[in-house]
């Protein structure tokens, strides 16, 4: 069985970072691109960005990629999602997909609240 | 960037009832589009991609289609569990873009 299961989400203050992990089992986890999407609480999905199998290549958002950095340990099955200097506009629930052709599989989701 | 207009906003439905959403990009994609479900307090779904695959074990109740800019998701006889918020999602281009969502509700 597929399974996607992030952690590292919380509160945290504006200006901080944090990084999230997505612990994926069930699957070859070297064979496939793996994304990050983010949903607000106002229910918008936002595409973050993408990172190719062998970890050589990641695709951004525009509007993210100065401060949001995807990572991943095929040898752990994890995915990392850095992000820097935070902003209120970036509480939202994350999740990280498996793709191909689109998101076949979502994790549960993991909350980060941007707050003072 | 690839503009996804998703319509209507919501909708209300009987149960048995046939339902149609609509996603309308801004510029060709290729049919490089995918559908999701997203049950209130779950993850999303998928339920069809390349514009009218239908993903395993998706019930074949849901149907895609369309081409260019205009794709469209059916739901036949619709029951009580696809009361749900539904998304289209381009990945023809980057950045992927996703529509505004459809909620599904019960009349």
């Amino acid at each position: 069985e597929v399974q996607l299961v992030e952690s590292g989400g919380g509160l945290v203050q504006p200006g901080a970072s944090l990084k999230l992990s997505c612990v994926a089992s069930g699957f070859t986890f070297s064979d496939y691109w793996m994304s990050w999407v983010r949903q607000t609480p106002g229910k918008t999905m936002e595409w973050i960005g993408d990172i190719k199998y062998d970890g050589s290549y990641t695709n951004y958002a525009p509007s993210l990629k100065n401060r949001f950095t995807i990572s991943r340990d095929n040898a752990k099955s994890t995915l990392y999602l850095q992000m820097s200097n935070v902003r209120s506009e970036d509480t939202a629930t994350y999740y990280c997909t498996r793709d191909g052709p689109g998101k076949d599989y979502w994790g549960q989701g993991v909350m980060v609240t941007v707050s003072s | 960037d690839i503009q996804m207009t998703q319509s209507p906003a919501s909708l209300s439905a009987s149960l048995g009832e046939t339902v149609t959403i609509e996603c309308r990009a801004s510029e060709d994609i290729y049919n490089g589009l995918a559908w999701y479900q997203q049950k209130p307090g779950k993850s999303p779904q998928l339920l069809i991609y390349n514009a009218n695959s239908l993903h395993t074990g998706v019930p074949s109740r849901f149907s895609g289609s369309g081409s260019g800019t205009q794709y469209s998701l059916k739901i036949n006889s619709l029951q009580s569990e696809d009361v749900a918020s539904y998304f289209c999602q381009q990945y023809y281009d980057y950045p992927y873009t996703f529509g505004a969502g459809t909620k599904l509700e019960l009349k």
